[in-house]
């Protein structure tokens, strides 16, 4: 049973274009993460959110859009894809200390 | 702003040998200093973390030094297998989490 999934594994789409990420988890964790890592594997954390709340929201373009529908699910939507959002998107969790609980990661191609 | 450095960006050792890998961090508020592992196409795993209480923490291979002074920890692969061939990430924080850029470790056969 995997604790965090991501879908799909990989997104090829052409700029301009809309889609969806979703991450699911099943450790019962408050807080979830969406991470970014570009092509030189700089992770770079773009939300966080705690039981279903937006807690950090780290200068991202409003472009992106995360949505929490309940606390085991944190989605992210990306409108008008541009060419710089190429990388691979990694949803995480939290437990109660501070270990992190990393996703397999998105891989988005923009063309 | 980058509050956690790391050196060097990569490393080829011998099998056997010790890769070592620093972070350096400016927040003295950091409480929590994790290591992950990446294997290409995967999520990165946490490995070790040491908080500021303790200067150092092993486990199995792989050991945490950390100077509280000097703002500064690092990780040491004991005996390195070739299968230890991974990018390693440090971090740092309190809750959320700054990480450094990564470094790409080899270790030859």
């Amino acid at each position: 049973d995997t604790a965090v999934s991501q879908t799909p594994k990989y997104l090829v789409t052409q700029m301009g274009n809309d889609k969806s990420i979703k991450c699911e988890q099943n450790l019962g964790h408050d807080t979830m993460y969406w991470y970014k890592q570009d092509s030189k594997k700089f992770l770079k954390i773009m939300f966080s959110y705690n039981n279903k709340e937006l807690i950090i929201n780290e200068t991202v373009p409003n472009r992106f859009s995360p949505k929490s529908p309940d606390k085991a699910h944190l989605n992210l939507h990306i409108n008008s894809l541009e060419l710089g959002d190429s990388a691979v998107y990694f949803c995480a969790t939290q437990s109660g200390g501070h270990e992190q609980f990393f996703g397999p990661g998105t891989r988005l191609t923009v063309l | 702003q980058q509050q956690v450095k790391q050196s060097p960006q990569s490393l080829i050792v011998q099998k056997g040998g010790i890769p070592i890998i620093n972070c350096a961090y400016e927040n003295t508020a950091f409480d929590y200093f994790p290591w992950y592992q990446q294997f290409p196409g995967k999520g990165p795993a946490l490995l070790i973390a040491i908080r500021p209480d303790v200067s150092e923490k092993k486990e199995g291979r792989f050991t945490i030094s950390f100077n509280k002074s000097a703002k500064q920890f690092s990780l040491h692969i004991m005996d390195s297998q070739p299968g230890d061939s991974a990018t390693y990430f440090c971090a740092a924080g309190w809750g959320k989490l700054q990480f450094g850029a990564g470094t790409q470790v080899v270790v030859t056969p």
